[in-house]
């Protein structure tokens, strides 16, 4: 299986920073990459998918970026309701996988 | 809009076969699309488990495919997840998701697009 691989596991952050997360494929997934965001208690919902196009109706302060092995997700400018857990999902392989979630706290 | 609604036992014992059905609504499963089962025990990241079409062609994750079957009913717009012999290791949460195949660059490129709630179950005697 591809192994995803997100760094950092968790940030703080405060209100208007810009965060980026990385994630790092075991081997090149092109841009078979999604970012997922999750709140406690909720489904994940998709915020990327192809590594770097918008889902309709995501806000344009969520951008994603990268190819082969390595990915990032960005956050421009952050926003009370971006405090949650994103996941990148490879779907490259014929066995899908998640990384292991990055939790991104209030400071 | 398109909604999917998990259901089904929240306990299961172990060694027995845990089902679990996804109604959808706003979409007929027989236009389209890939239909997918994907868990999350307590406190921990996601596990696609596997997809099906409406036609009924599916894929599974190879470390569950000995043990899983899921099977699509476009009569009734749903479609299930049967698990075998489960072990405590199966607790987790379980959601159904619509697969949607994104054309980028002249390559389809699938992600989750819509999700269930999503249900617990818990496996213990």
């Amino acid at each position: 299986d591809i192994q995803m691989t997100q760094s950092p596991s968790s940030l703080s952050a405060s209100v208007g920073d810009g965060v980026t997360i990385t994630c790092r494929a075991s081997q090149t997934i092109s841009s078979y990459l999604n970012w997922y965001q999750q709140k406690p208690g909720k489904a994940p919902k998709l915020l990327i998918y192809a590594a770097s196009s918008l889902q309709s109706g995501v806000p344009s302060r969520f951008s994603g970026s990268g190819s082969g092995t390595d990915f990032t997700l960005t956050i421009s400018s952050l926003q009370p309701e971006d405090f949650a857990t994103y996941y990148c999902q490879q779907t490259y392989s014929t066995t899908w996988t998640f990384g292991q979630g990055t939790k991104v706290e209030i400071k | 809009q398109v909604q999917l609604q998990e259901s089904g036992p929240g306990l299961v014992k172990p060694s027995e076969t845990l089902s679990l059905t996804c109604a959808v609504s706003g979409y007929s499963i027989s236009s389209g699309y890939y239909w997918g089962w994907i868990r999350q025990p307590p406190g921990k990241g996601l596990e696609w488990i596997g997809s099906i079409y409406h036609s009924g062609s599916t894929y599974y994750n190879p470390s569950l495919k000995s043990r899983v079957t899921i099977s699509v009913d476009t009569s009734k717009n749903q479609f299930s997840l049967r698990l075998s012999s489960v072990t405590a290791a199966d607790t987790a949460i379980y959601y159904c998701a619509r697969q949607r195949k994104y054309d980028s660059g002249g390559y389809y490129h699938d992600a989750f697009d819509f999700w269930g709630q999503g249900t617990m179950v818990t496996v213990s005697s």
